[in-house]
């Protein structure tokens, strides 16, 4: 697509429900980026996808957050039995391959908001 | 591990220029980039330069890198209220896939 799309772009939710927050990347992108945004703080890294793999998950929070991203493009971010410190905006970046010599910009969602109640 | 500093806060006169400033730690910082993030949106990136550049100017905006002192600066020349934004800094490592953030400046534009 033209942009990095996210979906849903708000998400009220009760404490311990699971909840799933949707990444469609630019087109090409093989580079795939979460952060999470808590209110007034600046981007926590959650994890890179390159491809289907995830070669650096370090900043998932706990073992209650998990993403995965299948063939190539769409990545899903599953957080299971949340908690209200885990109302925060997550977005969404994509890229082009790294490695490669040029600048790759990264490209963000809108994001999406999650409210834990 | 890295680290990129901003002041939290900016608050400038319609019309002045607004200078934003960033210190980061890693040396091997191959490319800088300023995202700009208006309320309810994503970050939009507004410039970026490369770490062998010590100046990059576009329209209003003017980039200043200084190597030596790991310190970037973002210089916005006629501030109009519509730069009231939040703005992050952020490096990228020797070309490797770690993007490390700023915890952003909030510029209010005042009338």
């Amino acid at each position: 697509g033209a942009g990095v799309s996210q979906s849903p772009s708000n998400k009220v939710t009760e404490k311990g429900k699971d909840v799933e927050l949707r990444c469609d990347p630019i087109s090409g992108h093989t580079a795939l980026y979460w952060y999470r945004q808590s209110l007034g703080q600046g981007l926590e890294f959650l994890i890179y996808f390159q491809g289907n793999s995830a070669p650096d998950k370090s900043g998932l929070p706990s073992d209650r957050f998990s993403a995965e991203r299948t063939g190539g493009s769409v990545s899903t971010l599953t957080i299971q039995r949340t908690q209200q410190e885990d109302s925060a905006v997550y977005l969404c970046a994509s890229s082009l391959p790294s490695g490669d010599s040029g600048a790759n910009v990264l490209t963000f969602g809108a994001g999406s908001r999650l409210t834990v109640l | 591990g890295e680290d990129v500093e901003q002041s939290l806060f900016l608050s400038v006169r319609e019309g002045d220029s607004s200078v934003i400033n960033c210190t980061y730690t890693d040396s091997s910082s191959t490319y800088l980039y300023w995202y700009k993030q208006e309320p309810g949106a994503g970050l939009q990136l507004l410039t970026y330069i490369f770490s062998n550049m010590d100046m990059k100017q576009d329209q209003r905006l003017t980039v200043l890198l200084n190597k030596k002192d790991k310190h970037l600066s973002l210089r916005i020349a006629d501030t109009q209220t519509g730069d009231s934004a939040i703005y992050f800094c952020a490096e990228r490592e020797n070309y490797g896939q770690n993007f490390v953030f700023g915890p952003g400046t909030r510029l209010s534009v005042l009338p």
